[in-house]
């Protein structure tokens, strides 16, 4: 079993749309999960962290269930520039900076 | 504030050459990470140094791979000698904590 795992897509969805992603883990002592975004050709950059209690920002909301090593991210009202590989990530555990990169999920948003 | 700095952007080599990648992290990042990303992939993390310290290599192919931040600011990674599939991105990240990683642009690396 791969240690992050993600449908890697495309998604394709229409301006406007709810479009959510998902992801789950297997290392069962990580810590801080986090999801990046990738644009085509660029570098990743951090789009936000995940917290236990689930956490939004904007238009994004994030929720991990520990239970279940499975991390979700919701995109609301989806825009074109939205359109990226949005990579899930966690970490190996209490305070490790080693993060493992899932392969990514790309998101296509349409007119 | 600048970002994480890499050189070369783009880098065109026949297999069996060496080949070199030069990173400048944020100031003040004591962490410096290289990671390779092939298409289609997520990074994969090569060595992680803690200052000048390399505290993290057991991705490192060793035998043809070395690493050196000899100062604990910039860091170089080299392939000596280069095959076809090392053909990918190679990325350099740093960090001052466990939460967030910066990225550079990256180093497209060709082998023919």
């Amino acid at each position: 079993r791969k240690e992050v795992e993600q449908d890697p897509g495309p998604f394709n969805v229409p301006e406007g749309a709810t479009v959510a992603f998902n992801c789950t883990y297997s290392n069962s002592a990580s810590q801080s999960f986090f999801w990046y975004r990738q644009d085509c050709r660029k570098e990743p950059k951090l789009l936000m962290s995940v917290y236990s209690s689930g956490n939004e920002d904007g238009r994004f909301t994030a929720q991990l269930n520990r239970a279940s090593q499975y991390i979700s991210l919701l995109i609301r009202d989806s825009k074109l520039s939205d359109s990226a590989t949005y990579l899930c990530v966690v970490n190996a555990g209490a305070g490790s900076y080693q993060l493992t990169f899932g392969k990514g999920t790309k998101l296509s948003v349409i007119p | 504030e600048a970002g994480v700095v890499q050189s070369p952007r783009y880098k065109i080599i026949e297999k069996k050459q060496p080949v070199a990648f030069w990173c400048n992290p944020i100031s003040g990042h004591n962490t410096l990470y290289w990671y390779l990303q092939n298409l289609g992939q997520g990074p994969e993390l090569l060595i992680r140094y803690e200052n000048e310290e390399a505290v993290d290599d057991s991705q490192l192919p060793k035998d043809r791979f070395s690493a050196e931040r000899l100062k604990g600011v910039d860091s170089t990674l080299k392939i000596q000698p280069a095959e076809l599939g090392d053909s990918a991105v190679y990325l350099c990240a740093s960090s001052s904590s466990y939460n967030e990683q910066f990225f550079g642009p990256g180093t497209r690396l060709t082998v023919l």
